[in-house]
């Protein structure tokens, strides 16, 4: 069946430039993960949706980070004026329900993001 | 707070040799711990998990046990393949968190 995708699968954009990010989860995940990976470190968590629950945001940088979903399906992150700083590939999750030892996540490939 | 650290890379090998990537962990209270592989190209994928202390977790040849004492969660595999080279996560996590803590990641290279 088919697993988490997320487009564009690269992004080049200039400083100051709007970004938008997409990730489709597995059908019937109620959980979903944002997550950012600079180069040469591990994966830093941004955000996270379960159903209709309001979103756990603690891991957005700054308020030029936002992230929508609506209900169990489709998410998108969008980065207002971006900076180099942001150059990173971002990463999606999904799992059956909140993340624990029992509901396994599983990733999407990614979105290279770099910012000149 | 809670944090990972493993062994950075890259690990280079010749085909059936042993492997050990090393991980260090610090937590409150009772992590899970987990062993995430990303082969090139593709999303991360879990491999192995242990819940609680003692705990081994294995698959695909690889081991891993949760050893509380030394803070520690090592990836082992006795013979690596070629078709093993990827990069290997180590992460922890408790029930019910929102959030996993991942390690920076281990390149494996492996040499036919």
């Amino acid at each position: 069946g088919a697993g988490v995708s997320q487009s564009p699968s690269n992004k080049v954009t200039e400083k100051g430039k709007d970004v938008e990010l997409r990730c489709d989860p597995i059908s019937g995940h109620t959980a979903l993960y944002w997550y950012r990976q600079r180069l040469g470190q591990g994966l830093e968590f941004l955000i996270y949706f379960q159903g209709n629950s309001a979103p756990d945001k603690s891991g957005l940088p700054s308020d030029r980070f936002s992230a929508e979903r609506t209900g169990e399906s489709v998410s998108t992150l969008t980065i207002q004026r971006t900076q180099q700083e942001d150059s990173a590939v971002y990463l999606c999750a999904s799992s059956l329900d909140r993340a624990s030892s029992y509901n396994e996540q599983f990733f999407g490939p990614g979105t290279r993001l770099t910012v000149l | 707070g809670n944090s990972v650290t493993q062994m950075e890379g890259p690990v280079t090998l010749s085909e059936e040799a042993f492997l050990t990537i090393n991980c260090t962990y610090t937590a409150t209270g009772y992590p899970s711990l987990f062993w995430y592989v990303q082969y090139p190209g593709e999303g991360l994928q879990l491999l192995l998990k242990a819940t609680k202390a003692d705990d081994k977790g294995s698959n695909k040849g690889f081991e891993a046990t949760y050893r509380k004492e030394t803070t520690s969660f090592h990836l082992e595999k006795g013979s690596v393949q070629v078709s093993d080279s990827a990069v290997y996560f180590c992460a922890l996590g408790r029930n019910n968190f929102n959030k996993f803590y991942f390690g920076s990641g281990t390149k494996l290279n492996v040499k036919p």
